[in-house]
């Protein structure tokens, strides 16, 4: 599975939207982009995956550029709830086990 | 539905000591890890399981034991406990990846353990 690089922490005002970085420049054909969460110590949440096109969903919308080397999450309207640590996975589909790699995350403060 | 739960919520064990970290879900999920998490960190994959009576290990599988008789339970085992097994330990479950490489894991809500 690529590895993937998240700046460290970000800032959002409440009600902007947040736009959530990531880097997997060595994400090959087959492998997923994954998005969780990871609310003040909780188990983490599935929030978004997708391959090649842009996807949404009722908590937010995954961009992956052309070339599949980065993506960006986007919360459309953060609130104070969203603070929280965001992790980018990449994961190949066969994946035995479904095993997901963490990596440290980016912690998102939204701010009122 | 309870999702996944654990149990104890917090423990504190004494070096040397073992211990059994109770993992169970009511989804008929195949699927089931062990993560534990120490502070400021990610989360790193201890033990798996795609099935009853199917383990195997992860990332971090030294001082640690599991076994899945059950679809429902998937118990962590820590035998002779040391201080650099303080850490949260979360279980997780997920139904087997489908189509599209939908593999959303459920999980739950962390036991925290310090060894002293």
């Amino acid at each position: 599975d690529a590895k993937t690089t998240q700046p460290t922490s970000m800032d959002c005002a409440e009600g902007r939207a947040a736009n959530l970085p990531c880097n997997h420049s060595t994400i090959s054909g087959n492998e997923y982009v994954y998005w969780y969460r990871q609310i003040h110590s909780q188990g983490p949440q599935y929030i978004i995956h997708g391959l090649k096109n842009n996807e949404t969903n009722e908590m937010a919308s995954l961009i992956i550029t052309e070339d599949r080397k980065s993506s960006t999450l986007i919360l459309p309207h953060a609130t104070l709830r969203d603070t929280a640590v965001y992790y980018c996975i990449v994961r190949a589909h066969y994946n035995q086990g479904g095993k997901l790699i963490f990596g440290q995350g980016t912690e998102l403060s939204v701010k009122p | 539905n309870a999702g996944v739960t654990q149990t104890p919520k917090f423990r504190i064990l004494k070096i040397g000591q073992s211990m059994t970290l109770q993992c169970t879900q009511d989804m008929n999920h195949n699927y089931m890890y062990w993560y534990r998490q120490d502070p400021g960190m990610g989360l790193k994959l201890i033990y798996y399981s795609v099935g009853a009576g199917i383990t195997d290990k992860g990332e971090v599988p030294n001082g640690y034991n599991v076994s899945r008789s059950t679809t429902e339970d998937f118990p962590l085992r820590l035998e002779l406990a040391a201080p650099s097994q303080t850490s949260v330990y979360f279980c997780a479950s997920s139904s087997a990846a489908g189509q599209g490489g939908m593999n959303e894991q459920y999980f739950g809500p962390g036991t925290r353990l310090t060894v002293t």
